[in-house]
C-alpha cells in the first residue's frame, strides 16, 4: 500500500480557509486520492476523493500537484464543526477497495 | 446519518468469550468493509466482502470470522476474547467493487469492552 505523509496536528481560526497538506511520493498510476475525516465520538466521514484533476463538493475542495506527490484538501471556511482528524488515504483503482489509515492530521478550530 | 447500522452499540464482556457483530450496510450497497480502531494501532482494516463473497482481507486474527447473507447484512464473530481485543469496531458499506473508486460509509460502531 502506498504511504502518505500528513502533519500531526494542525490549528486554525472559525470562519477562515484551511489548507490540509498530504504528500505521497510513491503514490502509483492507478491509486486515487481520498480523504475522510472523524469526528469525536463518530465514526469516519467520507469528504472527497479524486484521480488527477482538482475537485469540488460541498464539503470541501482537493487540489492535486501536477505530478500527483502531493495533495491538499480545502475546507473553505472552517467552522467549528470542522474540528476533526483527517485522514489522506491512497486506494488503488484496481484493487480491493480496503482503506488504510495512517495517523492522519488532529484539525483544531479556534472560536 | 450515513445509512449504515450496527448493533449492538456497546458490548461489555469477559475474557475468552465469543460476541458477534452485527451491520446493516446501506441500501444498495454490495460491498461491506469491517474495521478495528484502538488506541494503540489507530484504525486498521480487518475484511471485505462483496455481495455474500470475501474479497480482501487484512490484519484480521484467525479468531475472528465474518460473513456476508444473502440480504446483505454482515457479521463479525470474535471468539477467544482477550483483553486486548478491546476497541471500537466500524463497518462501512460502499456501493460496488467494479474499476472505479467508490465513497465509504461508515455506521457509528460497536464498543467492545472485554474485561
Amino acid at each position: 500500500d502506498a504511504k502518505t505523509t500528513q502533519p500531526n496536528s494542525m490549528e486554525s481560526n472559525e470562519e477562515e480557509p484551511v489548507h490540509l497538506p498530504c504528500n505521497h511520493s510513491t503514490i502509483s498510476g492507478t491509486d486515487y486520492i481520498h480523504w475522510y475525516r472523524q469526528l469525536p465520538s463518530q465514526g469516519p466521514e467520507y469528504v472527497i476523493h479524486g484521480l488527477t484533476s482538482n475537485v469540488n463538493n460541498r464539503m470541501a475542495s482537493l487540489a492535486i500537484a501536477e505530478d500527483r506527490k502531493s495533495s491538499t484538501l480545502i475546507l473553505h471556511r472552517a467552522t467549528l464543526r470542522d474540528a476533526a482528524v483527517y485522514y489522506c488515504i491512497l486506494s488503488d483503482i484496481q484493487g480491493a477497495q480496503k482503506l488504510v489509515f495512517g495517523q492522519g492530521t488532529r484539525l483544531t478550530i479556534n472560536p | 446519518d450515513s445509512g449504515v447500522t450496527q448493533t449492538p452499540k456497546h458490548l461489555i464482556t469477559a475474557t475468552g468469550q465469543r460476541v458477534t457483530l452485527r451491520c446493516s450496510p446501506r441500501s444498495g450497497d454490495l460491498s461491506v468493509y469491517w474495521y478495528q480502531q484502538s488506541l494503540d494501532q489507530g484504525l486498521q482494516f480487518l475484511i471485505q466482502y462483496y455481495n455474500g463473497e470475501e474479497r480482501a482481507k487484512g490484519n484480521i486474527l484467525e479468531r475472528f470470522s465474518a460473513q456476508q447473507f444473502p440480504d446483505l447484512h454482515s457479521e463479525l464473530n470474535l471468539s477467544s476474547l482477550e483483553l486486548g481485543d478491546s476497541a471500537l469496531y466500524f463497518c462501512a458499506s460502499s456501493v460496488g467493487l467494479s474499476s472505479g473508486s467508490y465513497e465509504q460509509y461508515f455506521g457509528p460502531g460497536t464498543r467492545l469492552t472485554v474485561t
